[in-house]
């Protein structure tokens, strides 16, 4: 069974810094991109960074670039969130998720994300 | 970044019922597009991949269609368990990005 938990939520002040772990189990991490989705109160699903199998590559949306920094370890079977220079509008409920191939044609491959956590909640305030 | 753009925003619909939500890319993103079933709590759910596809476990009253800028989410036969937030997603390119959400509610 395909399982991802997340940890490491909490409260925090503006300024501070919060590292997120997402905990794997059910599939070979190491062959999947994984990704962090994002979800502030009443708002809907942000992206916010996802990491190739190797971590060799990342990508972040623009709003956390230079603060949070995504990471993996694949002999844990853990993926990670390092936020820096946390800010109130950071405060959400953060998804970890796998970036799934559902299949390819014509040289393009689509995917999506087919596995969440059931997310860890961040809030930022004083 | 490609935006993209759902409505209605809200729905209120019946059990029985067909009902479908629509998404808007601000450009072309071929079908690199997913819809996604959120209930307050719980993780979101995949349900369709590359606009038309179903996910596995997916019940077939859910379908998808579109390619290019329009896209369509169709629910026929509307069963109590669909009441939801439904996100379309754009994974043609990062940063990765959602439409605002379509909440389905129960008339």
């Amino acid at each position: 069974e395909v399982q991802l938990v997340e940890s490491g939520g909490g409260v925090v002040q503006p300024g501070g810094s919060l590292r997120l772990s997402c905990a794997v189990s059910g599939f070979t991490f190491s062959s999947y991109w994984m990704s962090w989705v994002r979800q502030a109160p009443g708002k809907g699903l942000e992206w916010v960074a996802n990491i190739k199998q190797d971590g060799s590559e990342k990508n972040y949306v623009d709003s956390i670039k230079g603060r949070f920094t995504i990471s993996r370890d694949n002999a844990k079977n853990s993926l990670y969130l390092q936020m820096n220079s946390l800010r109130a509008e950071d405060t959400a409920v953060y998804y970890c998720a796998r970036d799934w191939v559902g299949y390819c044609s014509g040289g393009s491959c689509y995917g999506a994300f087919d596995y969440w956590g059931q997310g860890a909640l961040v809030t930022v305030s004083s | 970044d490609i935006q993209m753009t759902q409505s209605p925003s809200s729905l209120s619909a019946s059990v029985g019922d067909r009902v479908t939500i629509t998404c808007r890319a601000s450009q072309s993103i071929s079908s690199y597009l997913n819809w996604y079933q959120h209930k307050p709590g719980t993780a979101p759910k995949l349900l369709i991949y590359a606009a038309s596809s179903l996910q596995s476990g997916v019940p077939s009253r859910f379908t998808g269609s579109g390619s290019g800028t329009d896209f369509t989410l169709s629910i026929s036969s509307l069963q109590p368990e669909d009441f939801a937030t439904y996100y379309c997603q754009q994974s043609y390119s990062t940063p990765y990005t959602f439409g605002q959400g379509t909440k389905l509610e129960i008339k």
